[in-house]
């Protein structure tokens, strides 16, 4: 079983912060997605990356994949009370089919005004 | 908005009795999952559809089981509800070609 660990798992901070939320393996993903839930709602998919060592901007959130797709980090600039929320990543193993996305436990984030 | 909603949105229920949970789509996507989401274990794949009939188990699919008679209808059975099985139920559908999930809205399921 492939597991994708996420560090931290709580993350209080100041508005106006920067911050960097983390997601690793073991194994090697085909693609690594994020996304953001907020209280009583579902996840919200922000960003699948797929290429080894590639960056995507999703205005002040900075997505990265390891070199060796891995690994993943969220970089968030200037945070915004509204970017409160669980963070997750999840995978696709190499090879996986219907059932083939792992989901880490995510990181609790919560930024204070 | 993926067009997905799930039903009922809030359920109460005593140990032993059925429940079943319903999921819809409008967006006509092959396939479907369900999953839970408890605190410590993250989400968790129940069971998922990959077509009218053709269902699948996942990671925790003990005590449950599904059903898929049209496409856009996915329907998740609790035979016996026990209080473990209290949780927070989501629906998916997915999107080619990296399977990307879209969420409905979460059933809140308690068992007394």
């Amino acid at each position: 079983t492939q597991l994708l660990e996420q560090s931290p798992q709580f993350l209080s901070i100041q508005e106006g912060e920067n911050l960097t939320v983390y997601c690793n393996s073991s194994s090697v993903f085909s693609s690594l997605q994020w996304y953001r839930q907020e209280p009583g709602e579902g996840p919200v998919l922000l960003v699948t990356v797929v290429t080894g060592g590639e960056v995507k901007k999703l205005k002040r959130l900075t997505f990265q994949f390891g070199d060796a797709r891995k690994d993943s980090s969220l970089h968030i600039t200037a945070a915004q009370t509204g970017d409160t929320g669980l963070y997750l990543c999840a995978g696709i193993s190499p090879g996986g089919g219907a059932d083939g996305l792992t989901f880490g436990k995510g990181t609790h984030l919560i930024i204070q005004p | 908005d993926a067009g997905i909603t799930q039903s009922p949105r809030h359920k109460v229920t005593e140990t032993g009795t059925p429940v079943t949970l319903r999921c819809h789509q409008t967006e006509n996507h092959r396939y479907m999952y369900w999953y839970r989401q408890d605190p410590g274990h993250g989400l968790r794949l129940i069971h998922y559809s990959y077509g009218v009939k053709d269902t699948d188990k996942g990671e925790v699919s003990d005590g449950y089981s599904v059903s898929r008679s049209k496409t856009e209808d996915f329907l998740l059975t609790l035979e016996s509800a026990t209080s473990s099985q209290t949780s927070v139920y989501f629906c998916a559908i997915s999107a080619p070609p990296y399977n990307e999930q879209f969420f409905g809205p979460g059933t809140r399921l308690t068992v007394l």
